[in-house]
């Protein structure tokens, strides 16, 4: 079964700092990985996909790599400002291959983030 | 625009008093799923749909049942809430090859069932 780990929890950073956030997935057949926000009850914002064929994905000053063969993914976020402060969200999306998860998302927990003036 | 639409957000109701949750999409989507984030157990599928007329149980399925009639909504129905069932619904829908797309969530509907 799937499972999908985002380090760390939480963090808080000054304004302005670039940081960097971590996830890991157990089984790396998968289509694609996505990461989201959300903020506090709310609903998820997609910010960046990345096919399983790919290394990394820009956005602005987002960008995440994946590394499927070891199960990683980072989201480097450059010159953090306080509008930025949420919760951010992995997801992969199961290779259908043989099984039942079609197309299925599985989540990590999260990180929330706070970014202070 | 492209979204995803729930309504309604917010929904406090009594045990037992069958409700839906309706979810529409106006991107033509085939695939759609519902889930529901709960704290410290973050997001879970409840159903998923490949299609008009073809839905499957995802990994907490009891006590909720849905729909396909229509490609662009797929209403999540729950026949006789409980308490267990407060939380934070989301509805998704991805576009085909479900290999090449990532998903459009919908706002959320915050279920609390008394």
């Amino acid at each position: 079964k799937q499972e999908v780990t985002q380090i760390p929890a939480a963090l808080s950073v000054p304004e302005g700092e670039n940081l960097v956030l971590n996830c890991s997935f157990t089984d790396s057949a998968i289509y694609n990985l996505q990461w989201f926000r959300q903020d506090p009850g709310k609903g998820l914002t997609s910010l960046l996909l990345i096919q399983s064929s790919q290394r990394e994905q820009t956005s602005g000053r987002l960008n995440a790599s994946l590394d499927k063969s070891s199960g990683r993914s980072t989201l480097y976020i450059a010159a953090s400002q306080p509008g930025d402060s949420a919760t951010y969200l992995c997801a992969v999306k199961e290779d259908v291959a043989g099984g039942t998860s079609y197309g299925k998302l599985t989540f990590g927990q999260g990180t929330i983030l706070t970014v202070h003036p | 625009e492209a979204q995803v639409t729930q309504n309604p957000r917010y929904l406090i109701t009594v045990t037992g008093k069958k409700l839906t949750v309706t979810c529409s999409q106006n991107m033509n989507h085939e695939y759609m799923s519902w889930y529901r984030q709960d704290p410290g157990l973050g997001l879970r599928q409840i159903y998923y749909s490949m299609n008009v007329e073809v839905t499957d149980k995802g990994d907490v399925p009891e006590g909720y049942k849905v729909s396909r009639k229509e490609k662009r909504n797929f209403p999540l129905i729950l026949e006789s809430p409980s308490p267990n069932q407060t939380s934070l619904y989301f509805c998704a829908s991805s576009g085909r090859p479900v290999s090449l797309y990532g998903y459009t969530f919908g706002s959320g509907t915050r279920l609390t069932v008394v």
